[in-house]
């Protein structure tokens, strides 16, 4: 069955810092891979998407993902840290499962804090 | 503006006494679905739908009904709440399965519910 886990609940960055998300997945069948995130008091939208076009996923706001097969990773990362991506990051993952509905599942979660 | 929206945003009740959370969306969405948040747990789905007259059970059912008898709603029902039905609760929609590449997940932002 396919399963997400994200390592750390929380990470802490200076503004202007590399951010780096991690995510590990479980999947018996090629996967398709989500990285979603949650500002405060708001739902989550997507910030980018795998779909196997292309290993390094560029998404929303500078930040990309890069997919790696052989670490069954799909790490989160941007270059520089801004004040404003302070958030909760979601890594989810699909696949079909034995009764045949493929859905979205979601990682616990890792909360971004940015400061100066 | 495509938007999923959930009311009310903050609920407060007490256990046994039946309540309904609003879901409706404006994108002509096939799926819809509720998820509830917990910490360290990430989301976890409820009931999801592919279409009217078309329910099924989430990952986590137990004490909670839904109906889909329009396409644009989808209330979630809680007949008898107790207090470990207290969480964050989110409505999604998307244009068809939301693992499908093509179909990213629209939130709502979000009921918290407090079971007393």
């Amino acid at each position: 069955a396919q399963s997400v886990t994200q390592l750390g609940s929380h990470v802490s960055v200076s503004e202007g810092a590399l951010v780096l998300l991690r995510c590990n997945y479980s999947s018996s069948v090629p996967p398709y891979l989500f990285w979603y995130v949650q500002y405060p008091n708001q739902g989550l939208q997507l910030l980018l998407k795998y779909t196997s076009a292309a290993t390094l996923v560029k998404g929303i706001n500078g930040f990309e993902a890069e997919f790696k097969k052989s670490e069954t990773s799909f790490h989160l990362t941007k270059p520089s840290a801004h004040m404003s991506d302070a958030a909760e990051y979601f890594c989810a993952v699909s696949g079909w499962f034995s009764g045949g509905y493929n859905k979205l599942i979601f990682g616990a979660g890792t909360r971004l804090a940015v400061h100066p | 503006e495509a938007q999923v929206t959930q009311n009310p945003r903050y609920l407060i009740t007490v256990t046994g006494k039946k309540l309904t959370v609003t879901c409706s969306q404006n994108m002509n969405h096939e799926y819809m679905s509720w998820y509830r948040q917990d910490p360290g747990l990430g989301l976890r789905q409820i009931y999801y739908s592919m279409n009217v007259e078309a329910t099924d059970k989430g990952d986590v059912p137990e004490g909670y009904k839904v109906s889909r008898k329009e396409k644009r709603n989808f209330p979630l029902i809680l007949e008898s709440p107790s207090p470990n039905q207290t969480s964050l609760y989110f409505c999604a929609s998307s244009l068809s399965r939301p693992s499908d590449y093509n179909s990213p997940l629209h939130f709502g932002n979000g009921t918290r519910l407090t079971v007393t």
